[in-house]
């Protein structure tokens, strides 16, 4: 079946714009976590949604950080007046009802120039 | 500063050989530990995990021992094939409110060598 998808691949971006980011997760998933990911670091949690409720930001370095789910399925995290330090790989991740196994999509490449 | 510390970038083994990745922590309030695996232009996929009242784990080829006293975890691969050439993160996971809080490692690159 589908795994979790992420659009776009790639994105560059020059300083001050902002940037949408999407996750789809895998159907069924109710689970969705968004982590960010630095070169040569581990995924970093952000963000954690229950259906469409956000249940856990506290990992959103500040307040240009937003994220949604609002049907419960597809979520955009936005990152605005973006800055040079945002560039990171940004990754998602969906999990199913009982079981917390984590299962990552290919995450989006983000380049603030 | 890092919670779940791997201290070695790489790692080369040659084939059919065992593989040995370490990994130390310090915060003893978890629930279990994992590790995961990441090909290149892939999203990381979960491998083994293990239970923070468990001090071994073992699932076929992989085999993951956690001592706790010493706040350190080990992932062991025998025999090592060409196949598991990846990077492997350790990560420490929480059961919060009902979902999984996860903090990963940095990663530790193992080239396993025909």
């Amino acid at each position: 079946g589908a795994g979790v998808s992420q659009s776009p691949r790639y994105k560059v971006t020059k300083r001050g714009q902002d940037v949408a980011l999407r996750c789809d997760p895998i159907s069924g998933h109710v689970s969705l976590y968004w982590y960010r990911q630095a070169l040569g670091q581990g995924p970093e949690f952000l963000t954690y949604f229950n259906y469409e409720a956000q249940q856990d930001k506290s990992g959103l370095p500040n307040d240009r950080f937003s994220a949604e789910r609002p049907e419960g399925s597809i979520s955009t995290l936005t990152i605005q007046r973006t800055e040079q330090r945002d560039s990171a790989m940004y990754r998602c991740a969906s999990s199913p009802p009982i079981d917390n196994e984590q299962f990552f999509g290919p995450g989006t490449r983000l380049t603030v120039l | 500063d890092q919670q779940v510390k791997q201290n070695s970038p790489s790692l080369s083994v040659q084939e059919g050989r065992i593989s040995i990745l370490n990994c130390d922590y310090t915060n003893s309030m978890f629930d279990y530990f994992l590790w995961y695996k990441k090909y290149p232009a892939e999203g990381p996929t979960f491998l083994i995990s293990i239970s923070s009242i468990k001090d071994k784990n073992e699932d076929g080829r992989f085999t993951v021992f956690l001592n706790k006293s010493a706040k350190h975890l080990s992932l062991h691969i025998v025999p090592s094939q060409p196949g598991d050439s990846a990077v492997y993160f350790c990560a420490e996971a929480e059961r919060a409110g009902g979902y999984q809080k996860v903090t990963f490692g940095t990663g530790t690159k193992l080239q396993v060598i025909p």
